[in-house]
């Protein structure tokens, strides 16, 4: 079974500075996929950016990147120069690419953004 | 572009009611799943879906059952209704199981 860990249960970063949401996941499968959704105070589930495991680069959205590390199992989110619309809760997710796999959530980190 | 929708939006059911909520999607997807989102738990899977006539356990099953009968609904039951399934409940679609799930809107369930 996979596991996805998200330890900082909030965090704060001021207007138009950097910050980065850590994940961490344990799974014994050697192919699989990795998510950032960014749920804002409407409830909404928006996909903010997605990794794949057998690529080593990194993915890059706008201002939103990550920093893959698969020897390690980890993958954070780094948000540069915030906005106060970044203000949300940010789930970091799992999805092996194994037949009949299913999407595991870790338990989120809520961002404030300080004007 | 509808697409997942889940109805209702908003319920309140008294402990050993029963309901259905209906998740369907216009995406032709093959994957579907529900949720549970709970303060500091994250969203906790209860069923899932790979396709049509097909379900399969998630995290959290107990209390709950699912059919997908066609390809773009699944539906979610409680045949009996306990306070600690007070929660909101997401939907969610996808290709495949490696493609960006699309999330309806949620139902938020309250139960007395």
């Amino acid at each position: 079974a996979q596991t996805v860990t998200q330890s900082q249960p909030e965090m704060s970063v001021q207007e138009a500075e950097t910050v980065t949401l850590s994940c961490t996941y344990d799974t014994s499968e050697s192919d699989y996929y990795l998510f950032w959704y960014k749920q804002p105070p409407s409830r909404q589930m928006i996909l903010v950016i997605r990794q794949e495991a057998y690529k080593q680069q990194n993915a890059t959205e706008n201002r939103f990147s990550v920093n893959f590390q698969k020897a390690a199992k980890s993958f954070s989110l780094k948000i540069s120069d915030s906005q106060l619309g970044d203000a949300a809760m940010y789930f970091c997710a799992f999805n092996p690419t194994t037949a009949n796999s299913k999407l595991t959530f870790g338990k989120g980190i809520t961002l404030s953004v300080r004007p | 572009n509808a697409g997942v929708t889940q109805t209702p939006k908003f319920r309140v059911l008294k402990t050993g009611q029963s309901m259905t909520l209906l998740c369907a999607q216009d995406m032709n997807h093959e994957y579907m799943y529900w949720y549970r989102q709970d303060p500091g738990m994250g969203l906790r899977l209860i069923h899932y879906s790979v396709g049509e006539g097909t379900t399969a356990k998630g995290e959290v099953p107990d209390g709950y059952n699912v059919s997908r009968l066609k390809k773009q609904n699944f539906l979610l039951g409680l045949e009996s209704a306990a306070p600690s399934q007070t929660s909101v409940y997401f939907c969610a679609s996808s290709y495949q199981g490696n493609t960006e799930a699309f999330f309806g809107q949620g139902t938020r369930l309250t139960v007395v």
